[in-house]
């Protein structure tokens, strides 16, 4: 069984700090994505990154595909508020189902 | 963007009742939807694999006769607890992978199921 493992599990920073959202494998992976999640609602693509040692960058937000195709990172420059929320990673197995990371739960204090 | 919804948003039902779930793909065909249960501060876990037209695929450990799922067309798959107990309340969110649209699943804005 393949597992998707996060850190930090929750983090909670000041509004303007930075941080950084790691997600691990136990095995190569072909793709993987990044979604957010804000209570009560279901998550939403950030991101896709599908080469190894890709970067990719939404804003605020810079996204990392390991060069292993192992690991994945999620940076987030100067978090504000609206940045709160639970981050997913996830990749395909098989016949295009998704495993879902273990989360993490971020909290921006203004 | 490909847009999912749900139906309902939450419900509260008595236990031993059953409960339907609809969720469809609005504006693409989805020839796969996926249904996730979600715990209180947890990831999603998938519970199965819809196909249109054919047999739902379950995870392990997901009874297929307590969760019956049916995808009776390209656009729509309903999930129904049967039987339902308060171990059943959870976040339940649907995802829809389109005929043509490789690995990207669009997710619905889930259902709250509360169990008495």
């Amino acid at each position: 069984t393949q597992l998707l493992k996060q850190s930090p599990q929750f983090l909670s920073i000041q509004e303007g700090e930075n941080l950084t959202v790691y997600c691990n494998s136990s095995s190569v992976f072909s793709s993987l994505q990044w979604y957010r999640q804000e209570p009560g609602e279901g998550p939403v693509l950030l991101v896709t990154v599908v080469t190894g040692g890709e970067v990719k960058k939404l804003k605020r937000l810079t996204f990392q595909f390991g060069d292993a195709r192992k690991d994945s990172s999620l940076h987030i420059t100067a978090a504000q508020p609206g940045d709160t929320g639970l981050y997913l990673c996830a990749i395909t197995s098989g016949t295009y189902k998704y495993i879902f990371g273990t989360g993490t739960r971020l909290k921006v204090l203004a | 963007g490909a847009v999912v919804s749900q139906h309902p948003s939450r419900v509260i039902c008595k236990s031993g009742t059953s409960v339907k779930i609809e969720c469809r793909s609005l504006d693409f065909q989805a020839t796969t939807m996926f249904w996730y249960r979600q715990f209180p501060k947890q990831s999603l876990m998938l519970m199965a694999t819809s196909n249109e037209g054919s047999k739902a695929t379950y995870e392990q450990g997901v009874e297929k006769d307590k969760f019956l799922i049916n995808h009776a067309s390209l656009t729509l798959s309903t999930l129904t607890v049967t039987s339902a107990h308060p171990e059943d309340s959870s976040f339940y969110i649907c995802s829809a992978r389109a005929l043509a649209g490789g690995q990207t699943q669009y997710f619905g804005p889930g259902t709250r199921l509360l169990v008495l």
